[in-house]
């Protein structure tokens, strides 16, 4: 499976900010998605990143709040706009391929917001 | 409402004796069936998965049980060892081929002691 590296791996932000989170694979991927976690919560999916247009959102999430980007096959971003406290999860950007129903993950990026 | 559910938050296991943690789903259109092992500020590793059309997946240490008609599957971890000591994610796809988007349980801590 590929090698997936997001960055920041952890972050403190003030309320009212955006965050950006970069995901890079090592190799191109069909598929890359965004999942959140909240504390004590199961991941959810976020979006799937399409490359070169518009995310598609899950129920529950908007292009406003969390904008992506996927220029290539091998790196996305995710921003988290606007912040509030409440937006304090683990943010993970993972893989999959076509063909294939497994998802393979980055390390998470752990944000506070305070 | 939560379409696939892990009821024990917490498990804790002898090692060398067997693990066994279980997951509770809703729809019936669900086909795969996977465990994702994750460890603290690591993001979720793949572990093992089941297609709807099997009852059983083995695996090593590691095996998956699917009983279609209770809705329910199982990851029994045969003998268990401290380094299995991690947070379990049972995740199911919609269809065939989901390429990654996934959705998952809230997890079940275990806790292997020596």
């Amino acid at each position: 499976s590929a090698v997936i590296s997001q960055k920041p791996s952890r972050d403190i932000c003030q309320r009212g900010t955006s965050l950006t989170i970069q995901c890079q694979v090592d190799s191109q991927v069909t598929m890359m998605f965004w999942y959140r976690q909240q504390p004590g919560q199961s991941l959810t999916l976020i979006a799937t990143a399409n490359q070169g247009s518009e995310a598609t959102y899950e129920s529950g999430f908007v292009i406003d709040k969390f904008p992506i980007s996927r220029p290539n096959l091998t790196f996305s971003t995710l921003t988290v706009s606007n912040m509030s406290p409440e937006d304090s999860s683990i943010y993970l950007c993972s893989v999959g391929y076509r063909g294939g129903a497994e998802a393979f993950f980055g390390q998470g990026t752990r944000l506070t917001v305070v | 409402d939560q379409q696939v559910k892990q009821n024990s938050p917490s498990l804790s296991v002898q090692e060398g004796r067997i693990s066994i943690l279980n997951c509770d789903y809703t729809n019936s259109m669900f086909d795969y069936f996977l465990w994702y092992k994750k460890y603290p500020a690591e993001g979720p590793t793949f572990l093992i998965s089941i297609s709807s059309i099997k009852d059983k997946n083995e695996d090593g240490r590691f095996t998956v049980f699917l009983n279609k008609s209770a809705k329910h599957l199982s990851l029994h971890i045969v003998p268990s060892q401290p380094g299995d000591s991690a947070v379990y994610f049972c995740a199911a796809s919609g269809y065939g081929g989901s390429q990654g988007n996934l959705i998952f349980g809230k997890g079940t801590k275990l806790s292997v002691k020596p």
